[in-house]
Parts: structure tokens; sequence; C-alpha cells
């Protein structure tokens, strides 16, 4: 089992769409979570970043955090065309240096 | 401007060969990772520094060396020992262990 599980996709929607994008994991160790976008051929830019349990907004932009479920979710709310690249979960436990990537999932918003 | 510069973007290799990705910062990071991207797979730790002169081997570390002889500079170079190279490269690099940004990757390809 991989520590971290993620929906490769694809998904796609229509601009202005409310947008889900989960994660699961297995490490109970894990406290810190964050979510990345990656356009094509170009490296991941962080978007959120959370710490233990709870929400996160920032924007268009809400990160979600259930320790309890060992579940994590982005919402994008009004999709926009330039959403349209990979979204990347990522995680790691209080200390350690190695990240947990899980494999993206690739969202297209169709205008 | 500050960021992480990575070059070459593509790079062909032939086997058998050495070749050294080359990852340099100015955000005055302590600490710099290197991480392989293959389809499917999310991304895969391969070494990160956390000061000059000392480095440690993450979750992939066969078939490759790293230095670190100065703070802005990882360079990353896959030897013919990696029987699997080609592969999107990234360099990432962070304040402690926190938020790690990411520069633009190279493509290796070896023919």
């Amino acid at each position: 089992q991989k520590e971290v599980e993620q929906d490769p996709g694809p998904l796609s929607v229509p601009e202005g769409a409310i947008v889900s994008l989960n994660c699961t994991y297995s490490n109970s160790a894990f406290q810190y979570f964050m979510w990345y976008r990656q356009y094509s051929r170009k490296g991941p830019e962080l978007l959120m970043y959370t710490y233990s349990s709870g929400n996160k907004e920032d924007g268009r932009f809400t990160a979600q955090v259930d320790k309890s479920s060992k579940y994590i979710s982005l919402f994008i709310r009004d999709s926009q065309p330039s959403d349209s690249a990979t979204y990347l979960c990522a995680m790691r436990e209080t200390g350690a240096n190695n990240l947990f990537f899980g494999t993206g999932t690739r969202l297209t918003v169709i205008p | 401007d500050g960021g992480i510069t990575q070059s070459p973007k593509y790079l062909f290799r032939k086997e058998g060969q050495n070749v050294t990705l080359s990852c340099e910062q100015n955000l005055n990071h302590d600490a710099m990772y290197w991480y392989r991207q293959d389809p499917g797979q999310g991304l895969r730790l391969i070494y990160y520094s956390q000061i000059v002169n000392d480095f440690q081997k993450g979750d992939i570390a066969e078939g490759y060396s790293v230095s670190r002889e100065k703070k802005e500079s990882f360079p990353l170079t896959v030897t013919s020992a990696q029987k699997n190279p080609t592969a999107f490269y990234l360099c990432a690099s962070s304040i402690g262990r926190v938020e790690q940004f990411f520069g633009p990757g190279t493509r290796l390809t070896v023919l």
C-alpha cells in the first residue's frame, strides 16, 4: 500500500464549477499537508499548506484536513481555464525531511 | 528575481554515460532537495542536503550522486549505474523543512 493515494483522474469540469480534489494516507504521524499545482512540463508550485487538522482558505482555494479519517481535500471555487493543471498532494511527519507525494490529479477546466 | 534555476531544460544521454544536472538557488535557503518524477508514481526523493558539505540519501539514491560545496548550488550526477534514468528531475529548496519550492525541472532522456 502506498503511503499516499490520490485519484489520477483525469477530471474535466466546466468553467465556474466547484472542484474537489482528494488524497488519503496511511501514516497517522503525518502532520504537515500541502497542495502543489503543476502545469505541463513545469515544476510544482506550492498552493496551500496546513498543519494538523482543520480548514484553510486562500481566495478561491480551500484546503481541508481530516486526520481522524486520514483524508485531505482541496476545493476550488469558480474554477477557471487557468486552473487546468495537475494537482499534487504532499505530506510529512514532524521533524522529517521527506515529503510523501500523491501521484497527482490532472484537472481540465473547459471554457 | 529570487528563485531556483535548473539546467539544462532537456538532456539526452547515451547509455553508459554519466551526466550532471545543475540546480542553483538565490533564495538563501539552507535545505535543498532532488526529486525524480515518473508518470503515475508521483515525486520520489533522491537526495537532500540541509547544510553545506552535508547530504543524505533519500528513497531512491542508488545510481545517483550529489555534492553541496556552496549554499546556492546542489548538482546531481546521474551515473551509469542508474538502470532507468529517463525521467523528469526536480530540484527544490526550503528554509528548514517546511514549504519546499521547486525549480522548473530537467527532462533527461537516455538514447
